[in-house]
């Protein structure tokens, strides 16, 4: 039964395209992230949404939408897809708090070419 | 502000040895601290964390950590390495902000 899904697990495709990777959490948490992992592994918080609402938006290109339908989703939209956007992205969930575990998803492998 | 530095990006030991992960943080309030585990093309998943009373935590697979506020340290420790703990483990803390700072990762690698 797994806790925090996302599709697709990998993503190959050309430079300019528009992508989407979705999230969806089974946890009844109210906190949703996105990360994004490089090659040497360095994790850095892209979005996080709070019951629907987003409240991190750290510096990230605006050719990065985040959405969060419902609570249990949270989906990510990149339209004009840069070489440099190669990279994993997670997405996590966690109640809100500073002492609650994030749970990660398996990661999207996103190969721009 | 919360920061995180691990020290050494790679650790290498033999099977049957000591495991030592360094972690120092920074924080301006009493902070929560974290370690999980990212196996080969998999997500990050929870090894410890300490919040607040006892300042030795353990974890899943015989890891554990001591909270040492006089070094703002949180070490990850393993009495002995198993083929099957080469990982990428990450420090996190949580002070000010709910959302934690990760820190770069340490790769560790199990030799036999």
């Amino acid at each position: 039964d797994t806790a925090v899904s996302q599709t697709p697990k990998y993503l190959v495709t050309q430079m300019g395209n528009d992508k989407s990777i979705k999230c969806e959490q089974n946890l009844g948490h109210d906190t949703m992230y996105w990360y994004k992992q490089d090659s040497k592994k360095f994790l850095k918080i892209m979005f996080s949404y709070n019951n629907k609402e987003l409240i991190i938006n750290e510096t990230v290109p605006n050719r990065f939408s985040p959405k969060s339908p419902d609570k249990a989703h949270l989906n990510l939209h990149i339209n004009s897809l840069e070489l440099g956007d190669s990279a994993v992205y997670f997405c996590a969930s966690s109640q809100m708090g500073r002492e609650e575990t994030q749970y990660f998803g398996p990661g999207t492998r996103l190969l721009v070419l | 502000a919360q920061s995180v530095t691990q020290l050494g990006s790679h650790v290498s030991v033999s099977e049957g040895a000591l495991v030592l992960l360094r972690c120092n943080y920074s924080s301006s309030v009493p902070p929560y601290l974290f370690w999980y585990v990212q196996y080969p093309n998999q997500g990050l998943q929870l090894l410890l964390k300490y919040t607040t009373g006892a300042t030795l935590v353990k974890g899943i697979n015989g890891f554990e950590a001591e909270f040492k506020k006089s070094e703002t340290s949180f070490h990850l420790t393993k009495p002995s390495a198993h083929m099957s703990d080469a990982a990428e483990y990450f420090c996190a803390v949580s002070g000010g902000s709910y959302i934690p700072t990760f820190g770069r990762g340490t790769s560790l690698i199990v030799h036999p």
